[in-house]
This record gives C-alpha cells, structure tokens and sequence, in this order.
C-alpha cells in the first residue's frame, strides 16, 4: 500500500539551530515527492518537488531536501531555522500516471521555534 | 496572479442545515481537488476532478456528501444535511497535470 509516514509529531528546535524533518514513504513505483508547509488560518504552500534528475533539491525560504531511494526518505533540512519557521509541515509522494495527479499526504509534523 | 480562491472562509451552521463550499481554481488547470482537514484525521482527500469530470469519489464519507464542476473555473462541495462531525477545514486544490498543486486558503465549517 502506498503511505507516507512522518515520525515526528511535534519538533522544537533554538531559532538560528538547523533542523531537519523526517520523511519516508512506502510506493510501488518511482514516487514523485513534495513538502509544503501550513501556516495557521492557510492553506499549504509548496516548499519544494522532488520530481527526477538531482537528488539534492533546493526550495523557497531556503529549505532543501534529498531523496535518498535505497531509504525511501526525503527528509527536510535547513541550516538555520527563523521563528518565522514556525508552521506545520507535511511530506506527500505521489505518481504521474495517465488519469491523476494524485498525491498521498503524510500526517504533518509541526515545527515550534525557540527564542 | 490569482491563487486557488475559496468562498467562504468561515461558516457556521446549525446541523441539518445544507452547506455549500465554492472554489474557483487557477485558470488553466485540469485538476481539482477537494480534502478535508481535521486533528483526528489530518488531511484527507475528498474527490478529484480532471477536466471537470470526477474521476475518485471514493473520499467522500457518505451520500450527504456531493461535488460537482460544471465548467472549469467552478467548483462546489455541498453537504446535505449536515452534522456537527463534518465540522472541518475544507480545502481546494488545483494543478495541471504532473505539476504540484496549489491550495487555495480553506473553509472553516463549523456545524452547532
């Protein structure tokens, strides 16, 4: 069965500390991935896409992430987080085929910043 | 450019009452989609739609539950009637196809 698991539920980190949120994802084919981030009162907003090609990839807000296949992961990482960070963030994989653009969300891990 | 827009942002209604949810995707996309968002549940898919067909209805929790997309710059969610577990943030998406899709802002529903 296709599923995305976030293990950690909530994630506190120092502002200016680095942070990296986990991701792994069980799928049958090759996934296509993404993480967006939901700020309170919004709706989620793409951070970056992990579609093919480079396996390091670069988002918005200076995020990245990096799928590592024979790991089924594609943690989220930034070298120094802001208190702006401050969100809920969720890892979703999914695949082109011929009728959808179906994506499968993970359960969210939200991020509090301290001081 | 204009995101994903959602009408209304919030509703509160008495259960037994209909509730409609609107949303107008950005222009040119083929894909909507509908999820609901709770604590319990967290984000779940509703129903799709791919050039104004629905093509994977098998989110939507009961009959009380209806989508419809009559052209594609339109789309609703209608819940008759309405309970107070269908309280939720009610989102849309849209995208083309292979690309992410874009959310719009949500509806807030809050059945009493």
């Amino acid at each position: 069965a296709q599923s995305v698991t976030q293990p950690d539920i909530h994630i506190t980190v120092s502002e200016g500390a680095s942070l990296e949120l986990r991701c792994n994802y069980s799928y049958g084919a090759t996934p296509y991935l993404f993480w967006y981030v939901q700020s309170p009162g919004q709706g989620l907003q793409l951070l970056l896409k992990y579609f093919s090609g480079d396996t390091l990839v670069q988002g918005i807000k200076g995020f990245e992430a990096e799928f590592k296949r024979s790991q089924s992961s594609f943690n989220l990482r930034k070298p120094s987080v802001h208190w702006s960070d401050a969100a809920e963030y969720f890892c979703a994989v999914g695949a082109v085929y011929s009728s959808a653009s179906k994506i499968i969300f993970g359960s969210g891990t939200r991020l509090s910043i301290r001081p | 450019d204009a995101g994903v827009i959602q009408s209304p942002r919030h509703e509160v209604t008495e259960m037994g009452q209909e509730v409609t949810l609107r949303c107008k995707p950005i222009s040119g996309h083929d894909y909507l989609f509908w999820y609901r968002q709770t604590m319990m549940r967290g984000l779940e898919l509703l129903i799709y739609f791919n050039n104004n067909v629905p093509i994977d209805d098998s989110g939507m929790p009961e009959d009380r539950f209806s989508a419809k997309m009559p052209n594609a710059s339109f789309s609703t969610l209608k819940i008759q009637p309405s309970e107070p577990r269908d309280s939720a943030v009610y989102f849309c998406a849209s995208c083309s196809s292979n690309q992410p899709q874009h959310f719009g802002d949500g509806t807030r529903l809050s059945i009493l």
